[in-house]
């Protein structure tokens, strides 16, 4: 059964700070991996997907990779701005599977 | 760009009604899902659906919930008999192609439900 953390649960940077959120899953064998934010109360709006054969995406300033053989894959974002303030959830489609399985997510605050 | 649409954004109901959730996927689209989130939890996978049938489910998704798609482009969610654990808000999406997909899947912005 797949697995999916985030760590930090919570995380508060100062703006312009760049950072690394981390998505770790138990089972390898996956499609794909996908970034979402979530604003409070709101809907998953998809950020970024990484396929199982690539490394890394980009969009703008998020930059996501993925390291299928270790379980992981990091979001980056580059200048934070207090309009990044969210919770950013990672979700994983396993082999075999016709559904993502999401992580426990991590709340970002940046502060003006 | 486009949406997955959901109907009501917030709907509030007796313990014990039927509730009908709505969504309006993409519409070049074959597999569509519903997921939950109860406040404060994980997003949790409900139920997927692809050529007018239940493809896999959660153990979440017992006989109390169905599905459906009436036509070609409405999916629906029934909760039969609501209880006040089956408050959280409820997700759909949808996507083009499942597992080697270059698109993902594509969420609503979902439906508060609120039983009381």
């Amino acid at each position: 059964k797949q697995e999916v953390t985030q760590i930090p649960a919570a995380l508060s940077v100062p703006e312009g700070e760049n950072l690394v959120l981390n998505c770790s899953f138990t089972d390898s064998a996956i499609y794909n991996l996908q970034w979402f934010r979530q604003d409070p109360g709101k809907g998953l709006t998809s950020l970024l997907l990484i396929q199982s054969s690539q490394r890394e995406q980009t969009s703008g300033r998020l930059n996501a990779s993925l390291d299928k053989s270790s379980g992981r894959s990091t979001l980056y974002i580059a200048a934070s701005q207090p309009g990044d303030s969210a919770t950013y959830l990672c979700a994983a489609e396993t082999e075999g599977y016709q559904k993502v399985t999401f992580g426990t997510g991590t709340k970002l605050q940046v502060i003006p | 760009e486009p949406e997955v649409t959901q109907t009501p954004s917030h709907q509030v109901t007796q313990m014990g009604q039927e509730v009908i959730l709505r969504c309006v996927p993409i519409s070049n689209h074959l597999y569509f899902y519903w997921y939950r989130q109860i406040l404060g939890q994980k997003v949790e996978f409900l139920v997927s659906f692809y050529n007018n049938e239940i493809s896999e489910k959660s153990e979440i998704f017992d006989d109390q919930f169905s599905v459906e798609r009436p036509d070609g482009s409405n999916f629906t969610l029934k909760i039969r008999s609501t209880k006040l654990e089956d408050s959280a808000m409820y997700f759909c999406a949808s996507s083009p192609a499942a597992g080697k997909s270059n698109y993902g899947y594509t969420f609503g912005s979902g439906t508060r439900l609120t039983v009381v």
